[in-house]
């Protein structure tokens, strides 16, 4: 599985867009881009997912680049309940592999 | 509701004593795994069962043995539990594995494990 790069923390005002890098350079042709997130002490939550083209939900929005060699996750309206670590994954087998994520601090 | 439930959410206990963690999921998911989440918050894979087999075991001490009674169980059980046991344990599940596919995993909500 290809390893990912995220800064270790960033901040975001509440009601701003909050934009999450991550770079995959060596990503390969079948593996996703997966976005989850850990709030404090709970479950890791899945957000979205995407291979090729940009995908949208009701949580954020995944734009992968055309060399797909880095995506950006975004929360259009971050509150503070968005506070959490993200982790980018790229996946290709049948397991997730968690690196350090990016700690997001969303304050008033 | 539909989820991923964990039993207990806290634990503790004594070095040396052998000590159960149950999980269960009511997705209808035929893939379940279990994490561990250091105290340095690293997230890392133990094993995954599909369909109550073993199909991921990433070099795990044998004191910890995966039991899958059926696709929608899976429980950890460990045995002479050792101070650097102490971690979170999370199940997780989702349908279907293989290179490439596009499906989540549902987490539950952690056991806290202390060894004192």
């Amino acid at each position: 599985d290809a390893k990912t790069t995220q800064p270790p923390s960033m901040d975001c005002a509440e009601g701003r867009a909050a934009n999450l890098p991550c770079n995959h350079s060596t990503i390969s042709g079948n593996e996703y881009v997966y976005w989850y997130r850990q709030i404090h002490s709970q479950g890791p939550q899945y957000i979205i997912h995407g291979l090729k083209n940009n995908e949208t939900n009701e949580m954020a929005s995944l734009i992968i680049t055309e060399d797909r060699k880095s995506s950006t996750l975004i929360l259009p309206h971050a509150t503070l309940r968005d506070t959490a670590v993200y982790y980018c994954i790229v996946r290709g087998t049948d397991k997730l592999i968690f690196g350090t994520g990016t700690r997001l601090q969303v304050f008033p | 509701d539909t989820a991923v439930s964990q039993t207990p959410k806290y634990l503790v206990t004594q070095m040396g004593n052998d000590k159960s963690i149950k999980c269960e999921q009511n997705l209808g998911h035929d893939t379940m795994y279990w994490y561990k989440q250091d105290s340095k918050k690293f997230l890392k894979i133990m094993f995954s069962y599909n369909n109550k087999e073993l199909i991921i075991n990433e070099t795990v001490p044998n004191r910890f043995s995966p039991k899958s009674p059926d696709k929608a169980h899976l429980n950890l059980h460990i045995n002479s539990l050792e101070l650097g046991d102490s971690a979170v344990y999370f199940c997780a599940s989702s349908q279907g594995h293989g290179r490439g596919l596009g499906y989540g995993y549902t987490f539950g909500s952690g056991t806290r494990l202390t060894v004192v």
